[in-house]
């Protein structure tokens, strides 16, 4: 079964810093990675994704993620930060379930990120 | 082109009673998946809905359950409610039900008293 690792529950970074956020992932295949962000009271918003080709993926509002299989990691990445990233963002995968080609998320547990002025 | 709709917005319901929460795809989506929130176990995948017809099941009791009608609007029910089935619920929608993007909800939150 595919899992997502968050480590980090909590970061907080100074507004213009650079900013990384960490997810490793658990697959027997290649993966379908996502990330999602979520902002109190909202549902989620998709910032990025990667299913094949080139490692480095570009997304919305500045973000990147670069996948290193190695690694096993899709982290999330931003040059400088604004205060109104603060949310929480979600790591995810994406499995096979049959032939079909369903697919279901799985989800890591979230990194909160605090921005300070 | 309007997102996922998802009604209502809050929710509040004794334990015991059952309760039913809608969802609307984005336009020409034909694939809607339900997700449940809650601070202990994250998102947890609840079921998928792709042509009328439940594709998969997450790891849920029987009280979980959900239809898709033909114009791909959604519902789930969720009966004889727990305290435990607090949470935000979310749906997600795609254009299939192969690779592709999901787009979220806002959610409906659940209080059970």
């Amino acid at each position: 079964a595919q899992s997502v690792t968050q480590p980090d529950i909590h970061i907080t970074v100074s507004e213009g810093a650079s900013l990384e956020l960490r997810c490793n992932y658990s697959y027997g295949a290649t993966p379908y990675l996502f990330w999602y962000v979520q902002s109190p009271g909202q549902g989620l918003q998709l910032l990025l994704k990667y299913f094949s080709g080139d490692t480095l993926v570009q997304g919305i509002k500045g973000f990147e993620a670069e996948f290193k299989r190695s690694q096993s990691s899709f982290n999330l990445r931003k040059p400088s930060v604004h205060w109104s990233d603060a949310a929480e963002y979600f790591c995810a995968v994406g499995a096979f379930l049959s032939n079909f080609g369903n697919e279901k998320l799985t989800f890591g547990t979230g990194t909160r990120l605090t921005i300070i002025p | 082109k309007a997102g996922v709709t998802q009604t209502p917005r809050y929710l509040i319901k004794t334990r015991g009673q059952q309760v039913t929460l809608s969802c609307s795809p984005i336009s020409g989506h034909r694939s809607v998946s339900w997700y449940q929130q809650t601070p202990g176990q994250g998102l947890q995948f609840l079921f998928e809905y792709f042509s009328e017809t439940q594709r998969n099941k997450g790891n849920f009791p029987g009280r979980f359950s959900g239809r898709q009608f033909s114009n791909s609007r959604s519902e789930m029910n969720v009966s004889t409610l727990e305290l435990g089935d607090s949470a935000l619920y979310l749906c997600a929608s795609r254009l299939t039900a192969t690779t592709d993007t999901q787009y979220f909800g806002p959610g409906t939150r659940l209080t059970v008293l």
